[in-house]
Order: C-alpha cells, then sequence, then structure tokens
C-alpha cells in the first residue's frame, strides 16, 4: 500500500514556542489529508481537514489561528502548533486520502508525538 | 467529532482464546473500518467492511456490521499475545469528505 510519513515522530519543546509536523505522501499525490489529535489512552479525533490550495476546514472546538494548516502541495501537508501549552501534549496523526477514478484509499502516518514543557 | 462507541473499554483474555469487540455508530455509513494501535505507535488498518456486507473474513479476523443496529462488531481467533493493543473502528460516514469518525476503542490485552 501507499506510504504517509509523518516528520518529526517525536519533539519536545517549551511552552510558549510553536512546532511544525509535516505530513507527507511519498508514493502518491493527495488532494485532502485529515489531522488528528489523540490524547493518552483516548481515541483519535479528527482536528482538520487539509485541502491542497485552499483553506482547511476544522473541526468544531479546533482553534484556526492555533492549529496553523497549510497543504501547499499535493505530497505535502504542514500543521503548525502556535504558542504550544502543555495542554497541547497530544499524538497527532495525519492521514491522506490516495484517489483511483471513483475508488480511494486512506493511510495513515506513524503520528507525532508533541510534549510541551 | 467522536460518533463511535466501543464495548468492551478493555477485555483481557488468555492466549489461543477468542476476543470479540463491539462497535455502535450513530448515522448512516458508507463503510465502517477496523483498525489496531499498539501502544505509542501509528494505526494498522485491519478490515473494511462496506454498509451492503454483513460479514466479512480475514484471515483469523471476523467482521459483521448490522446497519439496522448500526454496530459492528470484530472477532479475533485463536488470541496470540502479539495481538494485545488497543481497537478501533472507524466509520466513513455517507456524503463526508471521507474524514473518519473512531470510535472510544478497546485495550485488548492477551496473556500468555
Amino acid at each position: 500500500g501507499a506510504v504517509v510519513s509523518q516528520h518529526p515522530s517525536w519533539v519536545i519543546c517549551k511552552s510558549g514556542t510553536s512546532v511544525k509536523i509535516e505530513c507527507r505522501s511519498l508514493d502518491f499525490q493527495a488532494t485532502t489529508m485529515f489531522w488528528y489529535r489523540q490524547f493518552p489512552k483516548q481515541s483519535l479525533m479528527l482536528m482538520a481537514t487539509s485541502n491542497e490550495g485552499s483553506k482547511a476546514t476544522y473541526e468544531q472546538g479546533v482553534e484556526k489561528d492555533k492549529f496553523l494548516i497549510n497543504h501547499a502541495s499535493l505530497t505535502l501537508s504542514t500543521l503548525t502548533v502556535t504558542s504550544a501549552h502543555p495542554e497541547d501534549s497530544s499524538f497527532y496523526i495525519c492521514s491522506a486520502i490516495q484517489r483511483e477514478g471513483l475508488r480511494y484509499e486512506q493511510y495513515f502516518g506513524p503520528g507525532t508525538r508533541l510534549t510541551v514543557t | 467529532s467522536q460518533q463511535g462507541e466501543e464495548d468492551p473499554q478493555a477485555l483481557s483474555i488468555q492466549e489461543g482464546e477468542n476476543a470479540t469487540m463491539n462497535c455502535s455508530y450513530k448515522t448512516s455509513i458508507n463503510n465502517l473500518q477496523w483498525y489496531r494501535q499498539n501502544s505509542g505507535r501509528g494505526l494498522v488498518h485491519l478490515i473494511l467492511i462496506r454498509s451492503n456486507e454483513r460479514e466479512k473474513h480475514s484471515g483469523r479476523l471476523r467482521v459483521t456490521l448490522d446497519t439496522s443496529k448500526k454496530s459492528s462488531s470484530l472477532l479475533i481467533t485463536a488470541s496470540r499475545a502479539a495481538d494485545t493493543a488497543s481497537y478501533f473502528c472507524a466509520t466513513d460516514a455517507s456524503g463526508s469528505a471521507r474524514q473518519l469518525t473512531f470510535g472510544s476503542g478497546t485495550q485488548l490485552t492477551v496473556l500468555p
């Protein structure tokens, strides 16, 4: 199957700083990518839908000014956590949609663990 | 948004036993998928069942779907210690932009 990578796999940052997480589709083009957040021992919660060339669509309760999403190319979406706080510490997972005609498959990245101190 | 509930939340069984996990959802769906997640790791796609299917098998996995009850079950037969993980159902809702809505998950522990 297709491969989606995330970078970095883990990051520790100080409170107040910003952190950028990359999501790449390695062998296919993805017009749509999704960003999920997972707190310890909880399920994945969709944060936003990232569409290439247009603004991201955020889920209710997700601050778009805090979680900046840029889908500048067909293989890369970035999530920037701005002015990070300890409560932003979480596991961030992206997924990318591979479309072939009417068929589509969704592939998940391995996740990025963010720890804000 | 979180629409699925899974039960049990946690399940502990002996190696060789079967494990059954259930998932309920609220809206119409195109398909339902099951994923596995080892602690602190990414998701592994296990199986997808479409809304017009009632049962599907893949190796030691058996998935059922009852759209009238909006529920699904995942059966793992002859469990192994390596099956220890969290299991999530995820629904692809009709008319959605293909984002998945995940259930709350079941933590399965298989004791050797």
